[in-house]
C-alpha cells in the first residue's frame, strides 16, 4: 500500500546551523502534509502544514518545502537550538479528510551544542 | 502542555483481556482523534469522534471501539487484546473535525503479555 517514508533515520547537526529534514510519499493524492515534533516521552507536537496547491509555507524558524513533482516534502529549522532535538514525523492526508492523518516513521534529529 | 490528558500513562494486561483508556480533551476541542504508535514507528490513525459519534476510522478491526461524552472526553476499548496491540496509544483533540492540527496527549503505554 501507499505510505509516507523519511529519506534518513537519524540526522545530527550542530547548534546553529540549519537543519533540513526530508520526507517522500507515495500517494499522488495526498493534498495535505503536515509536520510533527515528538519529545522523548511526550506526544507529537504541530509544526507546520501546507496543501497541495502550494509549494512553500514559513513558521517561526521553520519552513516546509513541497515538491509535488517528485512527491518530496523537506523541513527546515534555521539556527537549530538543543531544544530542537526530538522525532520529526510528515504526515499526509487525502480525500479533503484532513484530520485522518497518515505519518511516517520518523527522523531523529540530536542537536549538538 | 497541551491540555490533554490520558489515563492511565502505563498498564499492563495478558492477552484476550479487554482495556479502556480515557482523554480528557483540551478546553474548547469538541473533536477527538486516537492514534496506536508502536514502537519506533510513527502514530497510526484509529478513529475520531465528533459529536459523540464515530466520524472516520482507519485500518483496525471492529474490537477496537471509542466512545464520546458530552463533555467532549473520550474513551478507547480494545477486546480480545492481542500482543501486537502492545503500543503508546495517544488521544488528540481538536477544534473541529478537519483539521490535521492536532494536540495530542502524552499517550497510555499498554503492554500486552
Amino acid at each position: 500500500g501507499e505510505s509516507v517514508g523519511l529519506h534518513l533515520p537519524t540526522l545530527s547537526v550542530q547548534e546553529g546551523d540549519n537543519s533540513i529534514i526530508n520526507c517522500a510519499y507515495s500517494n499522488s493524492a495526498s493534498d495535505y502534509f503536515i509536520w510533527y515534533k515528538q519529545e522523548s516521552g511526550k506526544g507529537p507536537q504541530f509544526i507546520i502544514d501546507i496543501r497541495s496547491n502550494m509549494d512553500k509555507r514559513q513558521g517561526q524558524r521553520v519552513t516546509v518545502l513541497l515538491n509535488k513533482t517528485v512527491k518530496h516534502l523537506s523541513l527546515q529549522i534555521a539556527a537549530t537550538q538543543p531544544g530542537d532535538s526530538a522525532v520529526y514525523f510528515c504526515a499526509e492526508s487525502s480525500g479533503g479528510s484532513n484530520y485522518k492523518l497518515t505519518f511516517g516513521k520518523g527522523t531523529l534529529l540530536t542537536v549538538n551544542p | 502542555e497541551t491540555g490533554v490528558t490520558q489515563s492511565p500513562t502505563h498498564l499492563i494486561k495478558t492477552r484476550g483481556q479487554q482495556v479502556t483508556l480515557r482523554c480528557s480533551s483540551q478546553s474548547g476541542h469538541n473533536t477527538v482523534s486516537w492514534y496506536q504508535q508502536a514502537l519506533g514507528q510513527g502514530p497510526q490513525f484509529i478513529f475520531q469522534y465528533y459529536r459523540e459519534e464515530e466520524n472516520g476510522r482507519g485500518n483496525f478491526p471492529p474490537r477496537f471501539s471509542g466512545l464520546q461524552f458530552p463533555n467532549y472526553s473520550s474513551e478507547l476499548n480494545v477486546n480480545a487484546l492481542e500482543l501486537d496491540d502492545s503500543a503508546l496509544y495517544l488521544c488528540a483533540s481538536s477544534v473541529g473535525r478537519n483539521t490535521g492540527e492536532l494536540f495530542f496527549g502524552e499517550g497510555s503505554r499498554l503492554t500486552v503479555l
